[in-house]
């Protein structure tokens, strides 16, 4: 398993600033996964960060909204910038595991809240 | 991309089995099924995955219709702590990306 940490839990922020939320591992992982869950639903897919390459965004993401960082194998750190009241979600990271059976784990989320 | 179809929400006593059904007919021949599990104020959790047969673990049995068309996860005694929205996945053979359903909010009673 990956014990996954991340960094704030909570914020809240005006509109028009960006935040960077950190994700910590406690192992060397390669793949890894930012999803929004936005208020009530379901999580979305925002990018794959890999590390050494550069992050591939989901359709209806693109990198000057959600820049994603991976210097290495147990960080990554996603920004939300330019917040607007829409971008109010749950942003989780996810990694791969590594017994082979493609079982993701989860971060507990940052709850962002835009005004 | 294939998409799954789930009941809002469900309930269930304490201490019965639950069958959480998923719809997915439009799986392909190389998508895997996942079910995964949200707790409150939690990030998502692994529960079982499965492609064509039947599966058990510790935490759950996968029951995978013949066509594939569908899928079952049964809990066989449900429990206050499995109360939670399950999550029915889908994933491509090869890939790592996963396409969240809707899910269904389970709700156990004492």
């Amino acid at each position: 398993s990956a014990v996954i940490s991340q960094k704030p839990s909570r914020d809240i922020c005006q509109r028009g600033t960006s935040l960077t939320i950190q994700c910590q591992v406690d192992s060397q992982v390669t793949m890894m996964f930012w999803y929004r869950q936005q208020p009530g639903q379901s999580l979305t897919l925002i990018a794959t960060a890999n590390q050494g390459s550069e992050a591939t965004y989901e359709s209806g993401f693109v990198i000057d909204k959600f820049p994603i960082s991976r210097p290495n194998l147990t960080f990554s750190t996603l920004t939300v910038s330019n917040m607007s009241p829409e971008d109010s979600s749950i942003y989780l990271c996810s990694v791969v595991g590594d017994r082979g059976v493609y079982e993701q784990f989860f971060g507990p989320g940052t709850r962002l809240t835009v005004l | 991309d294939a998409k799954t179809t789930q009941p809002n929400s469900m309930e269930s006593n304490e201490e019965e089995p639950v069958h959480l059904p998923c719809n997915h007919s439009t799986i392909s021949g190389t998508d895997y099924i996942h079910w995964y599990r949200q707790l409150p104020s939690q990030g998502p959790e692994y529960v079982i995955h499965g492609l064509t047969s039947n599966v058990n673990n510790r935490m759950a049995s996968l029951a995978i219709a013949e066509d594939r068309k569908s899928s079952t996860l049964i809990l066989h005694r449900a429990t206050l702590r499995d109360a939670a929205v399950y999550y029915c996945i889908l994933r491509t053979s090869g890939t790592y990306k996963y396409i969240f359903g809707t899910g269904t909010r389970l709700k156990v009673l004492a």
